[in-house]
């Protein structure tokens, strides 16, 4: 079955920090790869999503993340995280095969002042 | 543009009693699906509708029930209610003229039940 993993369940920055996290998936064929976020008290929303071609793409915010297939990974990164990022990221996969998204547990990240 | 919009936004319930919860997606979206948000288990996918067919399913048991009407709102039901139902519901839209697996997502349904 599709599933989907993310390494960190909490993180806890101060601003300026960098940030990774990571997210890996276990589906043999093509993909679609997304990370939403959820803002406190807000509705989940799209941040960045990879389709097909560069491996690294960009979203909102300063936000990016690099497709790697030969480790189904799609980790994500921000050089310099502000108190504003404070959110729960969630990383999500789409197949055709299983049409439908398939998220990860998410990862909490509290950015302190 | 008017996002996904559900309602009602917070309901509570008792053991035993059956809850109905509706969405409206995004104007011109003709696919909605559905998800439950709990803690320990994050975001799980119960069902997806297209031209008020359902076109996926998850795992979730046959007391979780949805359709999908003509202009594409769409209702969810839960029959029977548990404890364990206790969870944020969150509706999708997308466009589906070709799956992408693109959603754009509701504020919720936050139901308690007691």
């Amino acid at each position: 079955a599709q599933s989907v993993s993310q390494h960190n369940h909490h993180v806890i920055l101060s601003e300026a920090a960098s940030l990774e996290l990571g997210c890996n998936y276990s589906y043999g064929g093509t993909v679609n790869l997304f990370w939403y976020v959820q803002y406190p008290g807000q509705h989940l929303q799209l941040l960045l999503k990879y389709f097909s071609g560069d491996p690294l793409v960009k979203g909102i915010k300063g936000f990016e993340a690099e497709f790697i297939k030969s480790k189904f990974s799609f980790n994500l990164r921000k050089p310099s995280v502000q108190w504003s990022d404070t959110a729960e990221y969630f990383c999500a996969v789409f197949s055709g095969g299983y049409n439908k998204l398939i998220f990860g547990a998410g990862t909490r990240l509290a950015v302190h002042p | 543009k008017a996002g996904v919009t559900q309602t009602p936004r917070y309901l509570i319930k008792t053991r035993g009693q059956q809850v109905t919860l509706s969405c409206s997606p995004i104007s011109g979206h003709r696919s909605v699906s559905w998800y439950q948000q709990t803690p320990g288990q994050g975001l799980q996918f119960l069902f997806e509708y297209f031209s008020e067919t359902q076109r996926n399913k998850g795992n979730f048991p046959g007391r979780f029930s949805g359709r999908q009407f003509s202009n594409s709102r769409s209702e969810m039901n839960v029959s029977t209610l548990e404890l364990g139902d206790s969870a944020l519901y969150l509706c999708a839209s997308s466009l589906a003229s070709r799956d992408t697996g693109e959603l754009f997502f509701g504020e919720g349904s936050r139901l308690t039940v007691l």
